[in-house]
């Protein structure tokens, strides 16, 4: 069975603080995808970024950065000078990718992220 | 550029009354989801289809059955409505087997009296 554990239930920052939001995942299979969506308060779900797991090299995308380690089955996301837009619920998951037929993806809980000005 | 597409945006309901949510895809994508989100719990999934035709339970099914007549179409059914089956309710949809990427609709909020 698949997991996705996201501890930090809400987390507020000052405006341009750097924030690392956690992800730990658990799932016997070799060959899997995370990803990061975000929720701001209009409440739709905006995809931000896919890794496959066999590629274990940090991205960074402008002020957003990711540090996947699959030694400690994490997948944790970084925002650098957090900004009031940054304020949403981020949420982690985990899709299987080999024989059971579906894709979908299985969600952490969320954190909820408060930037204040 | 349509997207994925839910009908209602918003409902109210009293205990027991049925209703059906709709949602449509204009990708022409095989895979169609159905979650829940609960304060706290994140996205649940509720029943998914690989195919036209095809539909098959995710993690929370009980109370709810799906439809997929078309392949652009998923049609999430409540035949008793239940208090507990407040929530709100996303649709998703995927374009193919090593994508892994899905696109959302942006939610139907259901309120259960």
């Amino acid at each position: 069975a698949q997991k996705v554990t996201q501890a930090q239930t809400e987390i507020s920052v000052v405006e341009k603080e750097d924030v690392t939001l956690d992800c730990v995942y658990e799932t016997r299979d070799t060959t899997y995808y995370l990803f990061w969506y975000k929720q701001p308060p209009s409440g739709e779900l905006v995809f931000l970024i896919r890794r496959n797991s066999f590629d274990e090299q940090n991205e960074i995308s402008g002020r957003y950065s990711w540090n996947f380690q699959k030694s400690t089955s994490s997948f944790n996301f970084t925002i650098t000078a957090s900004q009031v837009v940054d304020s949403a619920v981020y949420f982690c998951a985990l899709s299987d990718a080999m024989d059971t037929g579906r894709r979908a993806l299985t969600f952490g809980s969320g954190t909820r992220l408060q930037v204040q000005p | 550029n349509a997207g994925v597409t839910q009908t209602p945006k918003f409902r109210v309901l009293k205990t027991g009354q049925s209703m059906t949510l709709l949602c449509a895809q204009d990708m022409n994508h095989e895979y169609m989801y159905w979650y829940r989100q609960d304060p706290g719990m994140g996205l649940r999934l509720i029943h998914y289809s690989v195919g036209e035709g095809t539909t098959a339970k995710g993690e929370v099914p009980d109370g709810y059955n799906v439809s997929r007549l078309k392949k652009q179409n998923f049609l999430l059914g409540l035949e008793s409505a239940a208090p507990s089956q407040t929530s709100v309710y996303f649709c998703a949809s995927q374009q193919g087997a090593r994508t892994g990427e899905l696109f959302f609709g942006e939610g139907s909020r259901l309120t259960v009296l």
